[in-house]
């Protein structure tokens, strides 16, 4: 168990439909990474926030967006669905801590369980 | 940008023995990490060894470790006396070190299978 949680487990859906999903980060963590695996694309990364703030961007479509929460949980939504959306969806969390001498970054990120996307 | 690229698609080996599995990557920083993780049919993405590019010496887990070639830009798993629960895929990663660019980059993968 990485410490990581996510919801749902599974999802099933309409096309044109939206969807949200949401994580956990471990505690402590106060980034959390989205990752998009499916079949033709492989493992991508989508989006990373930092203590509320978006740090980074992949590819992510502009249909979906995110945000984190004060309390450090994430959510990723997914509108206007299409069957290629249809994909695991990997949250992942790792830390970043001030130390005396300047900042440092965990360079280990752990992966909750996923949630899995049917889009028909 | 960076790219990982794992040449081989599926590998099997018998219980007790010995695999490698291989993973190249292309990036021009000389600073950076690189992990492996597994993901078993459950799904669960598994961080299995990490190296961090400026540590000269291979990182080892138990029964897991890697060859890491800098100059060569090669980085193998081998995992030695093989258990019915390596059976997994098998993903190479690459993230930059320091602020800036968080992401990893995978590689396709390598399904490996483990005959009894």
């Amino acid at each position: 168990d990485s410490g990581v949680t996510q919801t749902p487990k599974h999802l099933i859906t309409a096309t044109g439909q939206r969807v949200t999903l949401r994580c956990s980060p471990r505690s402590g963590d106060l980034s959390v990474y989205w990752y998009q695996q499916s079949l033709d694309q492989g493992l991508q990364f989508l989006i990373q926030y930092y203590n509320g703030e978006e740090r980074a961007k992949g590819n992510i479509l502009e249909r979906f967006s995110a945000q984190q929460f004060p309390d450090l949980h994430s959510e990723l939504n997914l509108s206007s669905l299409e069957l290629g959306d249809s994909a695991l969806y990997f949250c992942a969390s790792s830390v970043a801590t001030s130390v005396a001498s300047g900042r440092w970054w965990s360079e280990t990120q752990y992966f909750g369980p996923g949630t899995r996307l049917l889009v028909l | 940008a960076q790219t990982v690229t794992q040449s081989q698609p599926e590998m099997s080996v018998q219980e007790a023995e010995t695999v490698t599995l291989s993973c190249t990557y292309d990036t021009s920083e000389s600073d950076y990490y690189l992990f492996w993780y597994k993901q078993p049919p459950s799904r669960q993405m598994i961080l299995v060894i990490r190296q961090e590019a400026y540590k000269q010496q291979n990182a080892t887990e138990n029964r897991f470790s890697v060859n890491f070639q800098k100059a060569a830009k090669s980085f193998s798993l081998k995992i030695s006396d093989s258990q019915l629960g390596d059976a997994a895929m098998y993903f190479c990663a690459y993230r930059r070190s320091g602020a800036g660019s968080y992401q990893l980059t995978f590689g396709k993968g390598t399904k490996l299978s483990v005959i009894p």
